[in-house]
């Protein structure tokens, strides 16, 4: 079936470094991918629409210079966290939704702990 | 290890009719409890949550979740269902573990399309 691959499921990194996210549909297309970021005891929030070969949408409040997204192809979605803080410390997942079928399901990657040090 | 079932992929009801969306998770702790509802091209939109206190949780939209703990579930219930509900929705456990700042593992069911006949 379906399944959307998230990499990697952890990362620790130093403060001001930069870490990149992967998120793939392996059997389907999806132009549109969406970005989540889960702080602890909160629910998650949107933080960015991943628009294949377009810029994504920033929800408001999210930095676009921080959190980088790049979707080059239909089936790789990246995001970037650029000169991490701990405080960009989070849990981040991504969501796919296959192009090809009206009303088709969303899935979900495994999701990313990252923390920063 | 957490997780979630949805037993229900797809679900229809009449508007009017009442809905219950079924959830169970495993997980060795106390969870947050989470469900969220998804409309085609949008983003995740919280409908509410649990993480301790009353059982019955009342959330956006005239939806309302009972945790049990004897039986893992935490279902989803809507005594009128409207046809703007048709959507798609997921339940989602968390870890109420402490972390400082590294976020908490969510785990997502595979979610239920709900399609409302008028």
């Amino acid at each position: 079936g379906a399944v959307v691959s998230q990499h990697p499921s952890w990362v620790i990194c130093k403060s001001g470094t930069s870490v990149k996210i992967e998120c793939r549909s392996l059997d389907f297309q999806a132009t549109t991918m969406f970005w989540y970021r889960q702080f602890p005891k909160q629910s998650l929030m949107l933080m960015a629409t991943s628009n294949e070969g377009s810029k994504a949408t920033y929800e408001q409040g999210v930095e676009k210079d921080k959190f980088l997204i790049n979707h080059a192809s239909l089936t790789l979605s990246t995001l970037t966290v650029t000169s991490a803080h701990p405080e960009d410390s989070s849990f981040y997942i991504c969501s796919a939704r296959d192009q090809l079928i009206v009303g088709g399901k969303a899935f979900f990657g495994q999701g990313t702990r990252l923390t920063v040090v | 290890a957490q997780s979630v079932t949805q037993p229900d992929i797809h679900i229809t009801v009449s508007e009017g009719a009442s809905l219950e969306l079924r959830c169970n998770y495993s997980y060795g702790a106390t969870p947050y409890l989470f469900w969220y509802v998804q409309s085609p091209g949008q983003g995740l939109q919280l409908l509410l949550k649990y993480f301790s206190g009353d059982t019955l949780v009342q959330g956006i939209k005239g939806f309302e979740a009972e945790f049990k703990r004897s039986q893992s579930s935490f279902n989803l219930r809507k005594p009128s269902v409207h046809w703007s509900d048709a959507a798609e929705y997921f339940c989602a456990v968390g870890s109420l573990s402490a972390s400082t700042g590294g976020g908490n593992k969510l785990t997502f069911g595979t979610g239920t399309q709900l399609k409302v006949e008028l």
